[in-house]
């Protein structure tokens, strides 16, 4: 079956690192991608990983094991804006729907 | 990136009346569209896959009757909730892929349905 999980809420500081997990299990994988969610809007697209290790993009970056059904948002320099709900989501087959997780929702504090 | 708009943003109406939503990719050919719904603070949940030209595809659960999906031409599809009823309140998001990119998915705005 199809599975995918994450941690509901995070908290962090203005200025620190976050990591947010992110396992799966799919029959079948085409990539991991991570987008951003702020309440009330569409989500947009922050990363895609296809192949295992670390992409970095800017103050974000996503890494993914696929052997371990694993990734990671890394967030750095974090603030008060990158509060939102961090939705990961795998793509089983191309051109197919995306699955998403339910999303970590994660607040910065000043 | 490409842009995805969807039609209204918000909408009120009454129980029992039937409202539609439209989804357009403006700078590229949708074979395909995705249809998620999406409750307060839960994730999104994949309605249904929109195919142009021939029936959608509906997940499990949800109610082809109910939820009717046109996708009749590439750069339009179309969702309408009939006779809806107060638990059908959700926030409606469309999205489409560009062929041979990454394959990231494009959303619209979105479409926050509220049925009194």
């Amino acid at each position: 079956g199809q599975n995918i999980d994450q941690p509901t809420e995070m908290t962090a500081t203005e200025g620190a690192i976050v990591q947010i997990n992110c396992t799966y299990q799919t029959s079948g994988f085409n990539g991991l991608f991570w987008y951003q969610q702020h309440a009330g809007e569409a989500p947009t697209f922050l990363s895609y990983n296809v192949l295992d290790g670390l992409e970095e993009k800017g103050r974000f970056s996503s890494f993914l094991s696929r052997s371990k059904g694993y990734s990671y948002l890394l967030l750095k320099e974090l603030q008060m804006k990158d509060s939102a709900s961090y939705l990961c989501a795998f793509d089983n087959q191309a051109g197919t729907a995306l699955i998403f997780g339910k999303g970590t929702t994660l607040s910065v504090s000043s | 990136g490409a842009v995805v708009s969807q039609h209204p943003s918000r909408v009120i109406c009454k129980s029992g009346t039937s409202v539609k939503i439209e989804c357009r990719s403006l700078d590229f050919q949708a074979t395909t569209m995705f249809w998620y719904r999406q409750f307060p603070k839960q994730s999104l949940m994949l309605m249904a896959t929109s195919n142009e030209g021939s029936k959608a595809t509906y997940e499990q659960g949800v109610e082809k009757d109910k939820f009717l999906i046109n996708h009749a031409s590439l750069t339009l599809s179309t969702l309408t909730v009939t006779s809806a009823h107060p638990e059908d309140s959700s926030f409606y998001i469309c999205s489409a892929r560009v062929v041979g990119n990454t394959g990231e998915l494009f959303f619209g705005e979105g479409s926050r349905l509220t049925v009194l």
